[in-house]
């Protein structure tokens, strides 16, 4: 089983739709979370961490569940702008080391 | 400010040559980290290093590969004898510490082509 697991979508969805991304990951003793975004051929970018409390960033929420070891992101009012590869990242046992998931791509059309 | 560096973006080359890549992390950023991204594939960790010191060099693929860190700055990875199945994206992160709070920035990465 793989570390981190995501539906690899895609997702295509119009302007002002509202989208959530899920994410399961395997390790329980696991203590930070990510949203990372990927455009094409670019570099991973930090969207937002998840803290167990579940936080909000504008228009993007997102929720920890620890006890279903499942992360969740939420998009509301999607932007063109946010088409783009949603990558759910959890920092491995050792501490040091990200695991990310495969990615959730995402297509926000007028 | 500066965002993590990489060189070079593109790099094509033979089978059986050795590459250099390297990668110029945020200034003050103590802890370095080395990624790969092949096709289609999610990104998988190579080697990490807390100032100069790589403590667990197991993440690395085969002992085709190596990196070093000097001066707390500057790190390269090297792969020697380059083989068709090392074709990836090459990213460099860094972090402020390496501590589990801190989120790790990304460089733009390096395209290596083996032919």
């Amino acid at each position: 089983r793989k570390e981190v697991e995501q539906d690899p979508g895609p997702f295509n969805v119009p302007e002002g739709a509202t989208v959530a991304f899920n994410c399961t990951y395997s390790n329980s003793a696991s203590q930070s979370f990510f949203w990372y975004r990927q455009d094409c051929r670019k570099e991973p970018k930090l969207l937002m961490s998840v803290y167990s409390s579940g936080n909000e960033d504008g228009r993007f929420t997102a929720q920890l569940n620890r006890a279903s070891q499942y992360i969740s992101l939420l998009i509301r009012d999607s932007k063109l702008s946010d088409s783009a590869t949603y990558l759910c990242v959890v920092l491995g046992s050792s501490g040091y080391a990200l695991n990310f998931g495969k990615g959730t791509s995402l297509l926000v059309t007028p | 400010g500066a965002g993590v560096s990489q060189s070079p973006s593109n790099k094509v080359t033979e089978k059986g040559k050795d590459v250099e890549l390297r990668c110029d992390p945020i200034s003050g950023h103590t802890a370095l980290y080395w990624y790969r991204q092949r096709l289609g594939q999610g990104l998988e960790f190579l080697i990490y290093f807390q100032g100069n010191s790589a403590p667990d060099k197991s993440g690395l693929p085969s002992d085709r590969f190596s990196a070093e860190r000097t001066g707390e700055s500057v790190s390269t990875l090297t792969i020697q004898r380059t083989q068709q199945e090392d074709s990836a994206v090459y990213l460099c992160a860094s972090s402020l510490a390496m501590t589990a709070n801190q989120p790790q920035h990304f460089g733009d990465g390096t395209r290596l082509s083996i032919l």
